[in-house]
């Protein structure tokens, strides 16, 4: 089975520039999340699906922010345009949440390292 | 924000020695998980614990749960070079699928 997939793995920006990160699921998992992740630090949450419906934005910079999952699979993230703060590791993971002990365990992608320069 | 705090941030033993890792979180939690993380790469979950599991064990990790205290706390056994690693623990709370993160401990194994 294949695991979650991210592109690309790095990217180097120059600041105000626009960036796209984009992840493919494993398949039939309905919960999907993007978290951020600074060096030393643990990840933090930005978005999460629960199929096609973003549930929790909260923690998302919605000013220059984006993100869509079309049909419930695959899920994009855009920054635009990008700051020098924006420098981190964006994880995506995904998640079969049907189960009465709350979610299951979460599945990651290898990330992309994003450096705004 | 994050939800748990691991304790220590640090932590450098020698191989075959057991490593004691502690998390601490704020508010009430459907499960607790603790993931691995290697250097540049992603999280791999380890294991889960249940609100009402006070302990479980799979293969050379034991976890503990107290709820009244909110605590945890990961234990690897017989440690190896190759448990070199960041280790996070991560809460699931409300009635959806929230996972929220601590702040992870570095686990350093020398030979």
């Amino acid at each position: 089975e294949a695991g979650v997939v991210q592109s690309p793995r790095y990217k180097i920006i120059e600041k105000k520039q626009p960036v796209a990160f984009w992840c493919n699921p494993i398949s039939g998992h309905n919960t999907l999340y993007w978290y951020r992740q600074n060096l030393g630090q643990g990840p933090e949450l930005l978005i999460r699906y629960e199929n096609e419906e973003a549930v929790d934005d909260s923690q998302l910079p919605k000013d220059r922010f984006s993100a869509e999952r079309l049909k419930g699979v695959d899920s994009t993230l855009k920054i635009q345009p990008a700051e020098l703060g924006d420098s981190a590791v964006y994880l995506c993971a995904s998640s079969l949440d049907n189960w009465t002990g709350g979610v299951r365990s979460a599945f990651f992608g290898q990330g992309t390292r994003l450096t705004v320069v | 924000s994050q939800q748990g705090e691991e304790d220590p941030q640090a932590l450098s033993i020698q191989e075959g020695e057991n490593a004691t890792m502690n998390c601490s979180y704020k508010t009430s939690i459907n499960n607790l998980q603790w993931y691995r993380q290697n250097s540049g790469r992603g999280l791999v979950h380890l294991i889960l614990i249940r609100s009402n599991e006070r302990e479980k064990h799979s293969g050379r990790l034991r976890v503990t749960l107290d709820t009244s205290k909110k605590s945890s706390s990961l234990l690897i056994t017989a440690s190896r070079a190759a448990d070199t690693a960041s280790y996070f623990c991560a809460t699931n709370t409300g009635t959806a699928s929230k996972l929220t993160f601590g702040t992870g401990t570095r686990l350093q194994v020398t030979l």
